[in-house]
């Protein structure tokens, strides 16, 4: 079946725009999970999602940073006041639940803050 | 809080040579650890993963790894790399739901 996708694969905005990524997870994965990835860093955890339950927003770096997760699949993070530091692969993974289940990443979006 | 570590960053190799990635973590309590790989231009995918049970692991494509608990270690290893095992290999470590991984390890294979 068709894996994780992610757009855009790549977005350029300039310093103070607002960016949304998108993420449409595994069919049947309840879980979700954002990760971003700085050049020769490991994955940064951001947010995961879990079937209906309230989000874990523990890992988001600043209130700039927000997701939403629509209809228990698709989910949106949203960078607001975009800063050259945001500049990052943004990675979304899905699995069946939260916890033990391996992870099926997407092919990330690559933002650049100019 | 958990943390992992990766010692190697880059690691060059030519075929048929012999393969071990380090990975040592910190969790105070049972922990579900997992290798993943990221090939040239293609995503993040899982290698192998430990839960519990026997401590060495096989995953895809000939590789394994061994999970030492009284060195908080699950280090990776494959007795004769290729060509095609030229990639980036992540470490993980998950003691709660949250997946904390290691800065990874370049693997160059010379053929």
């Amino acid at each position: 079946g068709a894996g994780v996708s992610q757009s855009p694969s790549n977005k350029v905005t300039e310093k103070g725009k607002d960016v949304e990524l998108r993420c449409d997870p595994i069919s049947g994965h309840t879980a979700l999970y954002w990760y971003r990835q700085s050049l020769g860093q490991g994955l940064e955890f951001l947010i995961y999602f879990q079937g209906n339950s309230a989000p874990d927003k523990s890992g988001l770096p600043s209130d700039r940073f927000s997701a939403e997760r629509t209809g228990g699949s698709v989910s949106t993070l949203t960078i607001q006041r975009t800063q050259q530091e945001d500049s990052a692969v943004y990675l979304c993974a899905s699995s069946l639940v939260v916890g033990k289940e391996t992870q099926y990443f997407g092919p990330g979006t690559r933002l650049l803050v100019l | 809080a958990q943390s992992v570590s990766q010692h190697n960053h880059h690691v060059i190799l030519s075929e048929a040579a012999s393969l071990e990635l380090g990975c040592n973590y910190s969790y105070g309590g049972t922990v579900n650890l997992f290798w993943y790989v990221q090939y040239p231009g293609q995503h993040l995918q899982l290698l192998l993963k430990y839960f519990s049970g026997d401590p060495l692991v096989k995953g895809i494509k000939g590789f394994e790894a061994e999970f030492i608990k009284s060195k908080f270690s699950f280090n990776l290893r494959k007795p004769s790399v290729q060509w095609s095992d030229t990639a980036e290999y992540f470490c993980a470590v998950m003691g709660s739901y949250i997946p904390t991984f290691g800065r990874g390890t370049s693997l160059i294979v010379h053929p």
